[in-house]
């Protein structure tokens, strides 16, 4: 079964800092992995995904994750947080094996701080 | 349309009431799918169309769920005789073909209250 972790609820940094928000996973065959991001009454909104290729994904707004597969982990990062990135990150994998809906983590609430 | 099209954005709904929410995907899209998310939770896969066929409902979390595509384009999720833990954001999501590399596009929700 496929299943993705995101150890922290609550993720706060300054504003101008790097920031990382952590996610693993776990999936019986190849995994594809999502970023979305989620404002408050809207939608989920895609950031990024890995398929295959360079473990280093860029994607937007600036937002770049890590793929390891030694690791299972997937995490989001951005050099220089900006208060805007302020939102609702969630991890979502996707295994080719199991049919075509995400299993979503519990989300991670970022809070860039001025 | 641009994006996908949730309606109505809110619901309030009284305890046995039965509910509809409809979802508008992006035109031609093939890949229609129902995720429901409840308070401060990740969304979770309620059920996946591909065209009019419903191909995966086991997300469905009791017989008073239902959902139908009938002519591949819209959606329609029915609640029947809803119940308090029924409340949660219902978010359809769409894309244009069934690869597993495929992101979604997600609508912006129908938030349904139970009371």
């Amino acid at each position: 079964a496929q299943s993705v972790a995101q150890p922290e609820d609550q993720v706060n940094v300054a504003e101008g800092n790097p920031l990382t928000v952590k996610c693993t996973y776990s999936v019986s065959g190849n995994p594809y992995l999502f970023w979305y991001v989620q404002y408050p009454n809207r939608g989920l909104q895609f950031l990024l995904k890995y398929i295959t290729g360079d473990n280093l994904v860029k994607g937007s707004y600036g937002f770049e994750a890590e793929f390891n597969k030694s690791q299972t982990s997937f995490h989001l990062k951005k050099p220089s947080a900006l208060v805007s990135d302020s939102a609702l990150y969630f991890c979502a994998v996707r295994d080719w094996n199991y049919g075509q809906n995400f299993v979503f983590g519990p989300g991670t609430r970022l809070s860039v701080l001025p | 349309g641009a994006g996908v099209s949730q309606s109505p954005r809110y619901k309030v709904a009284k305890r046995g009431q039965d509910v509809a929410l409809r979802c508008d995907p992006i035109s031609g899209h093939v890949s229609l799918f129902w995720y429901q998310q409840a308070l401060g939770q990740g969304p979770e896969f309620l059920t996946y169309f591909q065209n009019e066929a419903q191909l995966d409902k086991s997300g469905l979390p009791s017989d008073r769920f239902f959902a139908e595509r009938p002519e591949g384009s819209v959606s329609t999720l029915k609640i029947q005789r809803t119940q308090q833990e029924d409340s949660a954001v219902y978010l359809c999501a769409s894309s244009w073909g069934g690869g597993a590399g495929l992101g979604y596009t997600f609508g912006s929700g129908t938030r349904l209250t139970v009371v």
